[in-house]
């Protein structure tokens, strides 16, 4: 069965500091697709990054980058340079026919 | 396309009462999801829709529960007999088809059951 593990509930890092948001999977798929959202207090969730299986390289947006390792089953989320903005829960999520998701990471971080 | 858009953001309803909510898609999208996420917690599926067709419904959906999509553009989520248990936010989604495409979030409708 298709499983996410979130396994940081909470994360306080200082302004201007990159954060690690950790993520595991488990699947017997050899095809799917990973994502990471973010979710502020607001409600929205919002669509931060996608790696695919099979892609070759660590998907990057901007300053959110994919760190994948597939033989691990990991896909950790990795902010570069945090801002005040970027507090909010995080979830990682795996696209089977409909999403699974993580229990999250609420990420708060300090001015 | 101002993307996907749900309808009441709100709502407070007393115990026993049926509620609707309504979701409009991002429009060339033709799978719309339902979730429902209570405080604290990821996102827990509720069922999605191809087009108008309803594929997947989740073992937790009680019979209370009914989603339509009837002409593969706008969808609606009833919850009958409303229980406490039922607050929580819905959020309904949309995505074009295939493994590799994000799926675009509505801003919910937060239930209030009392």
């Amino acid at each position: 069965a298709q499983k996410i593990t979130q396994t940081q509930p909470g994360m306080f890092v200082q302004e201007k500091e990159a954060v690690t948001l950790d993520c595991t999977y488990d699947t017997s798929d050899p095809s799917y697709g990973l994502f990471w959202y973010k979710q502020p207090s607001s409600g929205e969730m919002i669509f931060l990054i996608y790696q695919g299986s099979y892609d070759q390289q660590n998907a990057t947006e901007g300053r959110y980058s994919l760190n994948f390792q597939k033989a691990r089953k990991s896909a950790n989320l990795v902010i570069s340079a945090s801002q005040l903005g970027d507090s909010a829960m995080y979830f990682c999520a795996m696209r089977y026919y409909q999403l699974i998701w993580g229990a999250g990471t609420k990420l708060i971080i300090k001015p | 396309d101002t993307g996907v858009s749900q309808d009441p953001r709100h709502k407070i309803t007393k115990r026993g009462q049926n509620v609707t909510f309504r979701c409009d898609p991002i429009s060339e999208h033709n799978r719309l999801y339902w979730y429902r996420q209570t405080l604290g917690q990821g996102p827990e599926f509720l069922t999605y829709f191809q087009n108008e067709a309803q594929l997947e419904k989740s073992r937790l959906l009680s019979d209370r529960f009914s989603a339509e999509r009837p002409k593969g553009s706008f969808s609606t989520l009833e919850i009958q007999r409303t229980e406490q248990g039922d607050s929580a936010m819905y959020l309904c989604a949309s995505s074009l088809e295939g493994e590799n495409t994000e799926a675009f979030f509505g801003q919910g409708t937060r239930l209030t059951v009392v």
